[in-house]
């Protein structure tokens, strides 16, 4: 079955950095679009990045653009989020999410790793 | 940008029906399909719909998916209540200007 895994959350300083990954299994991980999403405590979702299944679209949200980078190894069935200038406001818990097919809907959904942005 | 406004929270009984609405601020809600998300406590979300009214293998034909063009608004129909409902649900949608919105979620209690 689908499975993805998500690790590298932890605590982290106001502008230092972390990358997070997502081991897929279960599925072609090359045919599918990829999502981050996150979700602050006790808050709604919010969409933070999505990467064409070929890695040749990336899109952010404004709130982490020129911050953050979404990327991803074909070749290891993983993708990652590479953050940068972290801020307060980016602490949340982090999901991947597989794409439905037209890169615009996460559809299926790892369990999340938390990220602590804290002095 | 749009947005998709959901109502904050609903209740309703056991055995019930209950309907979540999802409306979308500007452009047309038919023109971009929506998709459902149920997220119980301490969870990740799951898909219970997706491209308006399709569910995805295992979600029980008590959820259904609608669009009404009329109120340029989505919904979310759960019949035959169970206590296990009990989740928080968003809404999400998309356009060529914004990959991915969400909704701000509906808590839906069941009393």
């Amino acid at each position: 079955q689908v499975q993805l895994v998500e690790s590298g959350g932890g605590v982290v300083q106001p502008g230092r950095s972390l990358r997070l990954s997502c081991a897929a299994s279960g599925f072609t991980f090359s045919s599918y679009g990829m999502h981050w999403v996150r979700q602050a405590p006790g808050k709604g979702l919010e969409w933070v990045a999505v990467i064409w299944y070929d890695g040749s679209n990336k899109y952010y949200a404004d709130s982490v653009k020129g911050r953050f980078t979404i990327s991803r190894d074909n070749s290891k069935n993983t993708l990652y989020l590479q953050m940068n200038s972290l801020r307060a406001e980016d602490t949340a818990v982090y999901y991947c999410a597989r794409d439905c097919g037209n890169g615009v809907c996460p559809h299926i959904w790892g369990q999340g790793t938390m990220v602590t942005v804290s002095s | 940008n749009f947005m998709l406004t959901q109502p904050h929270s609903v209740s309703e009984s056991p055995g019930k029906t209950v309907t979540i609405s999802c409306t979308r601020s500007s452009g047309s809600i038919a023109s971009n399909y929506v998709q459902w998300y149920q997220q119980r406590p301490g969870s990740a979300p799951t898909t219970v719909i997706y491209e308006d009214n399709q569910r995805p293998s295992g979600v029980p034909d008590r959820f259904s998916g609608s669009i009404d063009s009329s109120s340029n608004s989505a919904s979310l129909t759960i019949s035959g209540l169970k206590t296990e409902d009990e989740a928080d649900y968003y809404c999400q949608s998309y356009d060529s200007s914004n990959p991915v919105v969400f909704g701000g979620g509906t808590k839906l209690t069941v009393l």
